[in-house]
């Protein structure tokens, strides 16, 4: 069965510190991946997606992740985070198959010292 | 504005009494699905829809009714709601099960 796992669960960072919240999934044919945001309070929004092409992705406010197909990892990155980055964020794989089931990961909650 | 609404937003309830959480969205997206979000677990799928009248389950629908009779609407069911239930309820739309998602601002659904 897929899955996706997020292995740091609780991150404590301060102000412009760099960051790398990792994520992995156990399918191996054709995925997309997301990572969705949740601020306090608020509900999911989408920080960047990877559907093919150039496994660096770009999303907003920021933040990056690396499609590593080898090692069957999307990890999220941003080079010096804010205060406001507070959050909890979550990974999220869509198989290609003949589910349409989305998976997503337990999640990891960023609190960022100022 | 595109938006995914729920309601209602917070709900407190006895065990084995019927409710219904309405979802409907405006962006005319074919793909419509209920998560619920428990500290720990992240968010689990709960049932999805492709389209019209096709639904699914997710990987947690044990106490889940869901329907699909109009695009816009996907409303989750719970026939006889028990404690185990007490959650955070996310309905969530997107073009096709392949694109990004949109969320609703959940509901708060305490069972006692």
């Amino acid at each position: 069965a897929q899955s996706v796992s997020q292995h740091n669960h609780h991150v404590i960072l301060s102000e412009a510190a760099s960051l790398e919240l990792g994520c992995n999934y156990s399918y191996g044919g054709t995925v997309n991946l997301f990572w969705y945001v949740q601020y306090p309070g608020q509900h999911l929004q989408l920080l960047l997606k990877y559907f093919s092409g150039d496994p660096l992705v770009k999303g907003i406010k920021g933040f990056e992740a690396e499609f590593i197909k080898s090692k069957f990892s999307f990890n999220l990155r941003k080079p010096s985070v804010q205060w406001s980055d507070t959050a909890e964020y979550f990974c999220a794989v869509n198989a290609y198959s003949s589910a349409s089931k989305i998976i997503f990961g337990s999640g990891t909650r960023l609190s960022i010292r100022p | 504005e595109a938006q995914v609404t729920q309601n209602p937003r917070y709900l407190i309830t006895v065990t084995g009494k019927k409710l219904t959480v309405t979802c409907s969205q405006n962006m005319n997206h074919e793909y419509m699905s209920w998560y619920r979000q428990d500290p720990g677990l992240g968010l689990r799928q709960i049932y999805y829809s492709m389209n019209v009248e096709v639904t699914d389950k997710g990987d947690v629908p044990e106490g889940y009714k869901v329907s699909r009779k109009e695009k816009r609407n996907f409303p989750l069911i719970l026939e006889s709601p028990s404690p185990n239930q007490t959650s955070l309820y996310f309905c969530a739309s997107s073009l096709t099960n392949f694109n990004e998602q949109f969320f609703g601002p959940g509901t708060r659904l305490t069972v006692l």
